[in-house]
């Protein structure tokens, strides 16, 4: 039974598009993660979700929109897809009040034509 | 924002050698975990260790939180360990901060 499941697992589609990935967890857990991994591999955090509120947005740009339906949501919308935001994407869930472990999807490699 | 440094970048091994893998950061922290990003990408949960000892198979890891350093022991290597293993931590900002900043990994090979 998997604990944090992200759909899809690859994602190919052409600059300018519009795109989305999902995540749900069964942990229930109150917090939630988007990471992205780039072509070196160096994982940064972009978002974090507590209780549905978000926490922190990393600086990153207005095209990615995170939305929480519930505590056990947590999907990544992205507009307007551009080359540099091929990577992988992590979505991750702990228990809420920081501090606590986090656990991680699969990821969904994003490439961009 | 805090910093995470993992040494060796690289490392190659013969299966059946013990190797020692170093984490350090620097400010104090409240989570340290430690990640095995196998061949398929997966990130694989190994330890949450902030401070302390703990053992799992051939895998232990300690924290000396006091001195800003961690280390991961992998005992009797197998081609299996193959991957990048990855530090993270998650800083006492006296706040909400919730998120790990990661250091940039260790890539070891294990060759049968």
């Amino acid at each position: 039974d998997t604990a944090v499941s992200q759909t899809p697992k690859y994602l190919v589609t052409q600059m300018g598009n519009d795109k989305s990935i999902k995540c749900e967890q069964n942990l229930g857990h109150d917090t939630m993660y988007w990471y992205k991994q780039d072509s070196k591999k160096f994982l940064k955090i972009m978002f974090s979700y507590n209780n549905k509120e978000l926490i922190i947005n990393e600086t990153v740009p207005n095209r990615f929109s995170p939305k929480s339906p519930d505590k056990a949501h947590l999907n990544l919308h992205i507009n307007s897809l551009e080359l540099g935001d091929s990577a992988v994407y992590f979505c991750a869930s702990s228990q809420s009040g920081g501090f606590q472990p986090q656990h991680f999807g699969d990821g969904t490699r994003l490439s961009i034509l | 924002g805090i910093q995470v440094e993992q040494s060796p970048p690289d490392l190659i091994l013969q299966e059946g050698a013990n190797s020692t893998l170093r984490c350090n950061f620097s400010d104090s922290v409240n989570n340290l975990q430690w990640f095995h990003q196998n061949p398929w990408g997966q990130l694989i949960n190994l330890f949450y260790i902030p401070s302390g000892t703990k053992q799992n198979g051939r895998l232990s890891a300690t924290t000396v939180a006091t001195e800003r350093y961690s280390l991961l022991y992998i005992s009797s290597s197998q081609t299996t360990d193959s991957g990048v293993y990855f530090c993270a931590v998650e800083r006492n900002s006296g706040g909400s901060n919730y998120k790990l900043t990661f250091g940039k990994g260790t890539l070891l090979t294990v060759n049968p």
